[in-house]
């Protein structure tokens, strides 16, 4: 079956500093897309970033970057230079390659951005 | 303009009355979702359809129906609303190209069950 777990359901970083959230997913399919949505306290789904399980290099959009390992069936978030606006719920997620193309959620990371 | 949008934003109902929650795109997109997520868990698929024609259950579809309209509109339908159908309710949307990988969610739909 497939399944995605975060087990940090919360998380603290100092403002400016960098910050991880842990992700392993469990497929037996080779072929798999993960993502990373940011929900803010208003709701909406913000995606961030997504990684082929092809991609040979780790993916990266400004201040975001994936930490894809495949062997270890990890796909860990890491956000450089923290920002007050980075608090909110981070939730990593799976696209099976079955005619669906549904999205499969861990339970979510609530991060909080000290001052 | 957002490119999905879903009415009502926010609903309080009570138990027993029928609801509807729908939603529209602008993106041209085949596939449209329904997904519902609860305190302290991720999203969960209620629903999915390819197009006007295809309708295919979720993990989580039990008293729940969808309509597509239209290509553009995919409408969610509590017949019987109860208390624990109290969700944030999201639609998505994502090309049927394979390559093409983004899910566009709309604002979500706030439900209450009284």
């Amino acid at each position: 079956a497939q399944k995605i777990t975060q087990t940090q359901p919360g998380m603290f970083v100092q403002e400016k500093e960098a910050v991880t959230l842990d992700c392993t997913y469990d497929t037996s399919d080779p072929s798999y897309g993960l993502f990373w949505y940011k929900q803010p306290s208003s709701g909406e789904m913000i995606f961030l970033i997504y990684q082929g399980s092809y991609d040979q290099q780790n993916a990266t959009e400004g201040r975001y970057s994936l930490n894809f390992q495949k062997a270890r069936k990890s796909a860990n978030l890491v956000i450089s230079a923290s920002q007050l606006g980075d608090s909110a719920m981070y939730f990593c997620a799976m696209r099976v390659w079955d005619s669906s193309y549904k999205l499969i959620f861990g339970s979510g990371t609530r991060l909080l951005v000290r001052p | 303009d957002a490119d999905v949008t879903q009415t009502p934003r926010n609903r309080i109902t009570k138990t027993g009355k029928r609801i509807m929650l729908e939603c529209s795109q602008t993106k041209g997109h085949d596939r449209m979702y329904w997904y519902r997520q609860d305190p302290g868990l991720g999203l969960r698929l209620i629903y999915y359809s390819f197009d006007v024609k295809d309708i295919n259950k979720g993990e989580i579809s039990d008293g729940y129906s969808v309509s597509r309209q239209a290509q553009a509109k995919f409408s969610l339908s509590l017949e019987s609303a109860i208390p624990n159908q109290t969700a944030l309710y999201f639609c998505a949307t994502s090309d049927g190209d394979r390559t093409a990988y983004e899910q566009y969610f709309g604002p979500g739909t706030r439900l209450t069950v009284t």
